[in-house]
């Protein structure tokens, strides 16, 4: 399998450009989490989807962040307008639901945002 | 509420030696599970082993061993003859209540930053 893939795994932005990150989920798995990971807060979630459906955006720093999930391969994380706070590596990762079972997430690589 | 203390924040040891990092949890559920995840210095996150709260069976993977102990909700992990291809970052996670239904989120510990020098 190949993974959770991210695009892009860089991105140098301006202040108050829209930026969107991009993740595809292991096949098969139906649940995929979005986190941001800086050196002040740690991994923080910011929302996570179940069969493509938004269970919990508490995470969501503001309105300014968005993020959807059209189809069980694909989710996107939007953020508009960015700023120089947003700039952190954002990570997407996503596990496969068993019953009760809790498993383990599998992460992507990462997109580090810079926000300029 | 849930939660994870790492306590340590960074370690740093020379090659071959044994290290140990802590975890404790704090949960009301009697039902949960324990992750350890390993973030070396490239950045990328990765899944170490899991754990659920009615296994109370040490575990041991090579170099690797995870001493499970409810009494005293730890989750502790420990190197054996470490090298510095260990050095990274390690994560120690919680599930929240399976009593929650849907709810797959994780609780993070700040994690421990391990130098291994050679």
């Amino acid at each position: 399998d190949a993974g959770v893939i991210q695009s892009p795994r860089h991105e140098v932005t301006e202040m108050g450009q829209e930026v969107t990150l991009r993740c595809k989920p292991i096949s098969g798995h139906d649940y995929l989490f979005w986190y941001r990971q800086t050196m002040m807060r740690g991994l923080e979630l910011l929302i996570y989807f179940n069969n493509n459906v938004p269970i919990d955006d508490s995470g969501m720093p503001e309105d300014r962040f968005s993020a959807k999930m059209p189809n069980a391969s694909f989710s996107t994380l939007k953020i508009q307008p960015s700023e120089p706070r947003d700039s952190a590596v954002y990570f997407c990762a996503s596990s496969r639901h068993t019953g009760r079972v809790r498993n383990e997430q599998f992460f992507g690589p990462g997109t580090r945002l810079t926000v300029l | 509420a849930q939660k994870v203390t790492q306590a340590q924040t960074e370690i740093s040891v020379v090659e071959k030696e044994d290290v140990t990092l802590d975890c404790v949890y704090e949960t009301r559920d009697t039902t949960y599970y324990l992750f350890w995840y390993k973030q070396p210095p490239s950045g990328e996150l990765v899944f170490l082993i899991r754990r659920n709260s009615f296994d109370e069976q040490n575990e041991i993977s090579g170099r690797y061993s995870w001493n499970f102990q409810k009494s005293t909700s730890s989750f502790n992990f420990t190197i054996t003859a470490s090298q510095v291809v260990d050095s990274a970052v390690y994560f120690c996670a919680l599930s929240e209540g399976l009593n929650a239904g849907n709810n797959r989120k994780l609780i993070w510990g700040l994690g421990t930053s391990l130098a291994v020098n050679p």
